[in-house]
Order: structure tokens, then sequence, then C-alpha cells
């Protein structure tokens, strides 16, 4: 199966300080890159994704950028608030899709 | 449709009895699979389905999972003698894909807590 890890596992910013996850896979025929969003006792969500075709995608204050060549992918955050202290899963999917190992962040007040 | 709908979304039961969990999908999804959770880890792949076929388990899944998904529409999930160890939230997900470029979002069920005391 996919090798799917992700660094860091935890990161502390202040708020409205910039977040950066960075997410990196072995499955070569991956072409859908979604980042899901955990919050405690929920279920995971969407918040942003990207396909192969394309190298960078933005919605508001959250962007995605993507390096096939290299095979990661990485999660940016930017002007961070409370709200967005969760656990962030990527998951490269292919013929199927696997979880990363996850990144707790603490947004500190 | 109301997205993805697991059953039931508790479940506590003695360690050494069977338990099955239902998951719905969204309709039009081709695709469905199951996670194992636990506190303060990410979803830990169990198996998913194409349509009815189950095209891959987790080497991780012992003989006591079994998982099926008979018209391709919703699935079962069921742990027999169950024990200790297994205590955690089982997510469903469904997603389309072909493998190709129509991959999409999956989404999730609320999950089905199971305690085994």
């Amino acid at each position: 199966g996919e090798n799917v890890e992700q660094h860091p596992s935890t990161l502390s910013v202040q708020e409205g300080d910039s977040a950066v996850i960075k997410c990196t896979y072995s499955d070569s025929a991956s072409n859908y890159f979604p980042w899901y969003k955990q919050e405690l006792g929920k279920r995971p969500q969407l918040i942003i994704d990207i396909r192969s075709n394309v190298g960078e995608k933005k919605d508001q204050r959250i962007a995605v950028t993507l390096n096939k060549t290299a095979k990661h992918f990485s999660l940016h955050i930017t002007e961070t608030q409370p709200e967005d202290s969760a656990v962030y899963f990527c998951a490269p999917t292919g013929n199927q899709f696997y979880f990363g190992t996850g990144t707790s962040l603490t947004v500190i007040p | 449709d109301t997205g993805v709908s697991q059953d039931p979304r508790h479940k506590i039961t003695k360690r050494g009895q069977n338990v099955t969990f239902r998951c719905d999908p969204i309709s039009e999804h081709n695709r469905l699979y199951w996670y194992r959770q636990t506190l303060g880890q990410g979803p830990e792949f169990l198996t998913y389905f194409q349509n009815e076929a189950q095209l891959e388990k987790s080497r991780l899944l012992s003989d006591r999972f079994s998982a099926e998904r008979p018209k391709g529409s919703f699935s079962t999930l069921e742990i027999q003698r169950t024990e200790q160890g297994d205590s955690a939230m089982y997510l469903c997900a469904s997603s389309f894909g072909t493998g190709g470029r129509m991959n999409t979002e999956a989404f999730f069920g609320q999950g089905t807590r199971l305690t085994v005391v």
C-alpha cells in the first residue's frame, strides 16, 4: 500500500502566524491530493484539495502546493486563528487513499 | 441523501462476543472504506470496496474481521470474538473514484464507537 508521512506531527503557532504541514507519499499513481481537518470528537472533513495537473490552489487563508515529481504536497494556513486548532490529515488518492499520520496543530491566542 | 450514515453510533459488548456495524454510503459513490481510529491516532485503513468488490484489505486486519458490500450499496463490518484491543472508533467513508482523473473527496460517517469490556 501507499507509504504516507506527515511532518511535523505536532505544531504550535501564535495566533496570526502561518502554519505549514508537509505530506510525502510513495504511490506515483496518486492523482488527487486532499487535506482533511478533524476536530476533537468529530469526523474528518475536507478543507482543500488539489489535482495532479495543478501546482497550487488557494482558498482564503488556506493553500495547498503540490510537487508531483518529488511526491510531496503541503498545506499552508496563514493568519492562523484559534479555531484552526485541530488534527490535519493528508490523504493522497489514486486507486485508493491512505491517511497520513496526522499533524496536531495548536494555535495559541 | 443526507450523507454517510453509520449504525449503531455506540456499541458496548463483552469480550468474546461478535458485533456487526453497518454503513450506508452516499448513493452515487462507488467506493466505500472502513477505518479504525483510536484516541490521538489517525484513521487506520482496514479495507475498501469498489462497488461490491473488496479490492484491498489491510495486512493488520486479523481473520476475526470481515466486511461485505453485497449489492454495492451498504456495507457491514463484522468483528468476531471481540477483544479489548478492538475498542476504537470505526469510521466509514465513501467517494467516487475510478483510479483516473475522477477521484473525488471522501465523506465520512460519524462513526461507531466500540467499547469491549
